[in-house]
C-alpha cells in the first residue's frame, strides 16, 4: 500500500541554520509528492510539489527533489527564519487510489532568533 | 478567490451526541475530502466526495458519514460521539479531475471538535 514516513520532531534550529527534514515513501504506483506546512491554528498550505522522478519542487527558499531510486523527498532550506516555525507534512497522492492523500506524521520546527 | 471555509471552527460535545460539520469548497472545485487530525494518529483520510457521490473512503467506522450537495458544499456527520473522536477535522477541496496528474488539495482551517 501507500505510506509516508518522515523524521520525527521536534526540530529546533537557530535562525539562518540549514534545515533538512527527511521523508521517504512507499507507493504501489507512480505518486506525486508534496510538502505541506501548517502554522498554529491554521489548516495545511501547500509548500511545494513534484509530480515525477527527478523533479525538484521549490518555494519560499524550500526545496525537495523527487528521488525514485531512494523513494525519498527530503525538504531542505539553506537559511531558516523565525517565520518558518510550523509543522511540516510530507504527503503523496497516487492516481491509482483516486484523490486520496497519504500524509506523514508531521515534523514540528521551531526557529529561535 | 475565496478559500475553503469550514464551520463551525470550534465545537464541544458530550459522549453519545452527534455532530455535523460543514465545508464550503473553493468555487469551481467539485471534490471535497475530509481528514481527521490527532496528535497520536496524525492526518487520516476519512472520505472524498465528488459530484455528490462518495468516491473514496478511508478506514473509519460507519459512525462517520458525509454527503455533498449540488453546489459542492459538503457536510460530515459523526454519530454516537466517543472521547477518541476529539480531533481537528480538516476539509480539502480540489478540482477533482484526475488523469495523469495530481489534484492539488486546498485545505480549510479545520473544525476543532472536543468530546467530553
Amino acid at each position: 500500500g501507500n505510506s509516508v514516513t518522515q523524521m520525527e520532531g521536534p526540530v529546533t534550529l537557530s535562525e539562518e541554520a540549514f534545515l533538512t527534514i527527511n521523508c521517504t515513501y512507499t507507493a504501489t504506483g507512480y505518486p506525486s509528492l508534496f510538502w505541506y506546512v501548517q502554522y498554529p491554528g491554521e489548516g495545511l498550505q501547500l509548500l511545494l510539489k513534484a509530480t515525477k522522478a527527478d523533479d525538484k519542487g521549490s518555494n519560499k527558499g524550500f526545496e525537495a527533489t523527487y528521488r525514485k531510486e531512494t523513494t525519498s523527498f527530503h525538504l531542505e532550506k539553506g537559511s531558516v527564519q523565525v517565520s518558518d516555525s510550523a509543522v511540516y507534512f510530507c504527503a503523496l497522492s497516487d492516481k491509482n487510489t483516486g484523490n486520496q492523500f497519504y500524509f506523514g506524521t508531521g515534523t514540528s520546527l521551531t526557529v529561535i532568533p | 478567490k475565496a478559500g475553503v471555509t469550514q464551520t463551525p471552527r470550534y465545537l464541544i460535545k458530550t459522549r453519545g451526541q452527534q455532530v455535523t460539520l460543514s465545508c464550503s469548497p473553493i468555487s469551481g472545485h467539485r471534490s471535497v475530502s475530509w481528514y481527521q487530525q490527532t496528535p497520536g494518529q496524525g492526518l487520516q483520510f476519512l472520505f472524498e466526495y465528488f459530484s455528490e457521490t462518495q468516491r473514496n473512503k478511508g478506514n473509519f467506522p460507519g459512525r462517520f458519514s458525509g454527503r455533498q450537495f449540488s453546489n459542492s458544499r459538503s457536510e460530515m456527520n459523526v454519530s454516537t460521539l466517543e472521547l477518541g473522536d476529539s480531533a481537528l477535522y480538516l476539509c480539502a477541496s480540489s478540482l477533482g479531475t484526475g488523469g495523469l496528474s495530481y489534484n492539488e488539495q486546498f485545505f480549510g482551517p479545520g473544525t476543532r471538535l472536543t468530546v467530553l
